[in-house]
């Protein structure tokens, strides 16, 4: 069965950086797109940031473009969220998330990570 | 970008009654790449509908979508229990991918 399990959340200062990874298993990983979308507390998702199957596209929600960098390496079956220069506004759970082979919905979603911004 | 609002924000009713939510798109949605999820709290989301209005696998066929264009519809036909829960559109068709704020189907 589809898993996705992420790890690397917790407490960061303003300014700061962290990197999310993401394990998949049950599924070809590199044959599918994968999604970073977060939800600040108490709110809606967000999109954060897509990436194709083989890494050679990556797209970005406008207020983490030039901050967050999405990556993959295939043969560890693993996504990455690299964020740089953290505001509290970047607050939120972040979940991965699997595309389906018929397009970029999500599919499948992660348990979820929480990130927290502050001083 | 695509900005998609839900309507209504919340939607109060009884089990067994039937739910309509609307999404609207500022703009086109290309070949309705218009999807619907369900979250309830202390969950992640779920997928309903994709396609704006095929089911997802193992979705029961009282949820419905439907529409085209820049106006989309998910219907509830009879409220369960465990209908009652937050639901999101989205559009996947072009980056970037946008979410609607979200309607809350709450039990009258």
């Amino acid at each position: 069965q589809v898993q996705l399990v992420e790890s690397g959340g917790g407490v960061v200062q303003p300014g700061g950086s962290l990197t999310l990874s993401c394990t998949a298993s049950g599924f070809t990983f590199s044959d599918y797109a994968m999604h970073w979308v977060r939800q600040a507390p108490g709110t809606g998702l967000e999109w954060v940031a897509l990436i194709r199957y083989n890494g050679n596209d990556k797209y970005y929600a406008d207020s983490v473009k030039g901050r967050f960098t999405i990556s993959r390496d295939n043969s560890k079956y693993t996504l990455y969220l690299q964020m740089n220069s953290l505001t509290t506004e970047d607050t939120a759970v972040y979940y991965c998330a699997k595309t389906s082979i018929l397009g970029w919905f999500i599919d499948f979603w992660g348990q979820g990570t929480l990130v927290t911004v502050s001083s | 970008e695509i900005v998609l609002t839900q309507s209504p924000g919340t939607l109060s009713l009884s089990p067994g009654e039937r739910a309509t939510l609307s999404c609207w798109a500022s703009q086109t949605v290309g070949s309705s790449y218009l999807a619907w999820y369900q979250q309830k709290p202390g969950q992640a989301p779920r997928l309903l509908i994709y396609g704006a209005s095929t089911r997802a696998t193992g979705i029961p066929d009282r949820f419905s979508g439907s529409g085209s264009g820049t106006g989309f519809t998910l219907t509830i036909s009879r409220l369960e229990p465990e209908d009652f829960a937050v639901y999101y559109c989205q559009q996947y068709g072009r980056s970037p991918l946008t979410f609607g704020g979200g309607t809350k189907v709450e039990i009258k």
